[in-house]
């Protein structure tokens, strides 16, 4: 099985901001990597797959990249509704999730 | 429009057993391979199954292999899992997602699974 770990696993940043979470394997997942974003209540969504590339409808300010085993989402301009958990999910073997980052409002 | 509705979560004793269904809709279900994803309690996320768009090819987490059942009737665009043994660990809200290569890009909204005595 292939591990996640993300970092942090609290983010704190203001509005306007920008944020780095980070991801890494346990081994490589070559670039089979997607990012999805969970808010309170609610199913999580697919921002970006193939490590960086945005799914339909995701905002440019979402960017995700890296290879191998470590990968970095990138929000450039953090707006209100962005302020989430977010989990990252290798499907180079059998699909495994990070145990996810909080990003609140600093 | 193109969304997944679950159902059949609720309260249920431990080694009792549970059927969970997903409705499919706005696209063509029969195309697709299907998954059930699981999140316990204040936790992340946990793949559990996945079915090949003509149910021939059947793939299970090791925690739930011999427990759950996955199936499909493409004819009424309908995911099942069939949950028996159930366990206080299986606790979870699931969902049922599109798999689209490795990865998930439809999700429902989940149903609650709670095993409790």
């Amino acid at each position: 099985e292939i591990v996640m770990t993300q970092s942090p696993a609290t983010l704190s940043v203001s509005p306007g901001e920008r944020a780095t979470l980070s991801c890494r394997a346990s081994q490589s997942v070559n670039s089979n990597l997607a990012w999805y974003q969970q808010k309170p209540g609610q199913a999580p969504r697919l921002l970006i797959y193939g490590a960086s590339t945005r799914a339909t409808g995701i905002p440019a300010r979402f960017s995700g990249s890296g290879s191998g085993t470590e990968f970095t989402l990138t929000i450039s301009s953090l707006q209100s509704e962005d302020f989430a958990f977010y989990y990252c999910q290798q499907y180079n073997n059998w699909p495994s999730f990070g145990q996810g980052t909080k990003l609140e409002i600093k | 429009q193109v969304q997944l509705v679950e159902s059949g979560g609720g309260l249920v004793k431990p080694g009792g057993s549970l059927r969970l269904s997903c409705a499919a809709s706005g696209f063509t279900f029969s195309d697709y391979y299907m998954s059930w994803i699981r999140q316990a309690p204040g936790k992340g996320l946990e793949w559990v199954s996945y079915i090949s768009s003509s149910g021939s090819t059947i793939y299970y987490a090791d925690s739930v292999k011999g427990r759950f059942t996955i199936s499909r009737d493409n004819a009424k665009n309908s995911l099942y899992l069939q949950m028996n043994s159930l366990r206080a660990e299986d606790t979870a809200v699931y969902y049922c997602a599109r798999w689209e290569g490795g990865y998930f890009d439809l999700w429902g909204r989940g149903t609650l699974v709670t095993v409790s005595s």
